[in-house]
């Protein structure tokens, strides 16, 4: 099946650093990837989409500065959050669409982001 | 934005009961999908259902849709205490993008 894989799993970081989550399909290529945060016992808000050498569609109340994201390849997404703050621990999800003529989006196993 | 409403929000069960969880949307969609996630991990698809399609089976888990109604049902049979999760269902708007609903967190006691 397709596997989405993120790296790191868990970050604890000093207030004002950035921090880098790679997102990568690791059987399958994706044009389109997801990214997704989470606060602790509520849903998953979509973030942005980021697009294969384009940039990326950031929803509504996402500040694209503050949260970076490159689509440099086919299987490899990053987000960026620049200086970070506490209000921007979280657990931060990515997706990718399924291979070729499927509309299932498969998930990452998620980063738990720390700002201290 | 937030389209999906889920009810209930938590549900306990007896291992070896059904757990039924609904769904329900606002506006028109592609397909709805469920999501099942253990504390802290990621996001496992466990089903997903075409605007054109009314029921689909996988498994002990079974999904209607009812478009007329814009709602979905999960509904597990059998359940096992693995199955202690949170549920989420997911509505594709087009462009591919997911709207999840605030999920069902629910527990299988054994």
């Amino acid at each position: 099946g397709a596997v989405v894989s993120q790296h790191p799993s868990w970050v604890i970081c000093k207030s004002g650093t950035s921090v880098k989550i790679e997102c990568r399909s690791l059987d399958f290529q994706a044009t389109t990837m997801f990214w997704y945060r989470q606060f602790p016992k509520q849903s998953l808000m979509l973030m942005a989409t980021s697009n294969e050498g384009s940039k990326a569609t950031y929803e509504q109340g996402v500040e694209k500065d503050k949260f970076l994201i490159n689509h440099a390849s086919l299987t490899l997404s990053t987000l960026t959050v620049t200086s970070a703050h506490p209000e921007d621990s979280s657990f931060y999800i990515c997706s990718a669409r399924g291979p070729a003529s499927t509309d299932t989006q498969y998930f990452g196993p998620g980063t738990r982001l720390t700002v201290l | 934005s937030q389209q999906g409403e889920e009810d209930p929000q938590a549900l306990s069960i007896q291992e070896g009961e059904n757990a039924t969880m609904n769904c329900s949307y606002k506006t028109s969609i592609n397909n709805l999908q469920w999501y099942r996630q253990n504390s802290g991990r990621g996001l496992v698809h466990l089903i997903l259902i075409r605007s054109n399609e009314r029921e689909k089976h996988s498994g002990r888990l079974r999904v209607t849709l009812d478009t007329s109604k814009k709602s979905s049902s999960l509904l597990i049979t059998a359940s096992r205490a693995a199955d202690t999760a949170s549920y989420f269902c997911a509505t594709d708007e087009g462009a591919q993008k997911l709207v999840f609903g605030q999920g069902t967190r629910l527990t299988i006691n054994p």
